[in-house]
């Protein structure tokens, strides 16, 4: 089955930090990568996602590129922002109908003034 | 598109009540519902996979006579806690996934129903 392990945190910055949160997985298959984002009391929402090799997703100045050789799906950000301070989960998901997801343990990242 | 909805958002009960959760797809047909459960600070724990017309799939640990899953049409399912106790408070959250070689095959999520059981 899948696996994935997720940088640990928490992850304190200061505003205007470089920020790398690493996830490596291990999937059967080729699955399609995912970072979601849980803001304090809310639910997940879609950060960024890479479908193939070499693919960068992006969002909100957050890039992760698909790194089939080393099973990798690292999250960067130039610079946060306090606004940033939030939970993310690394996800690979399984391609068609088959398969379920499995998520990393969650980084807490919080970024200060 | 591909817009999940959870009802209620939050609800607050008494021990030994039964409370359902409904898991909507707004625009799109899901042929495939998860649903999971945070407890405060950890990760996503996936309870079940239910696909349309047919029976949940539980995972292992999850009793399904506890936790009811009805997945009746392609864009609803719902969720049921029977009996429920203080250890079942959590957030609960659904997943939706769309038919294979269309742009909803992946999942989208709703955005959670936080349980309290008083």
């Amino acid at each position: 089955g899948n696996s994935v392990t997720q940088m640990e945190g928490p992850v304190t910055l200061s505003e205007e930090a470089f920020l790398t949160i690493n996830c490596t997985y291990t999937a059967t298959g080729y699955p399609s990568l995912f970072w979601y984002v849980q803001y304090p009391g809310e639910g997940l929402q879609l950060l960024l996602k890479a479908t193939k090799a070499d693919d960068k997703g992006s969002n909100k100045g957050f890039e992760a590129t698909y790194r089939k050789e080393t099973t990798s799906f690292h999250l960067e950000k130039g610079s946060v922002q306090v606004s940033d301070s939030a939970v993310y989960f690394c996800a690979p998901h399984p391609r068609g109908n088959a398969g379920k997801s499995t998520f990393g343990d969650g980084t807490t990242l919080t970024v200060k003034p | 598109g591909a817009v999940v909805s959870q009802h209620p958002s939050w609800v607050i009960c008494k021990s030994g009540t039964s409370v359902k959760i409904e898991c909507r797809s707004l625009d799109f047909q899901a042929t495939t519902m998860f649903w999971y459960r945070q407890f405060p600070k950890q990760s996503l724990m996936l309870m079940a996979t239910s696909n349309e017309g047919s029976k949940a799939t539980y995972e292992q640990g999850v009793e399904k006579d506890k936790f009811l899953i009805n997945h009746a049409s392609l864009t609803l399912s719902t969720l049921t806690v029977t009996s429920a106790h203080p250890e079942d408070s959590s957030f609960y959250i659904c997943s939706a996934r769309g038919l294979a070689a269309t742009r909803y095959n992946e999942q989208f999520f709703g955005p959670g129903t936080r349980l309290t059981v008083l």
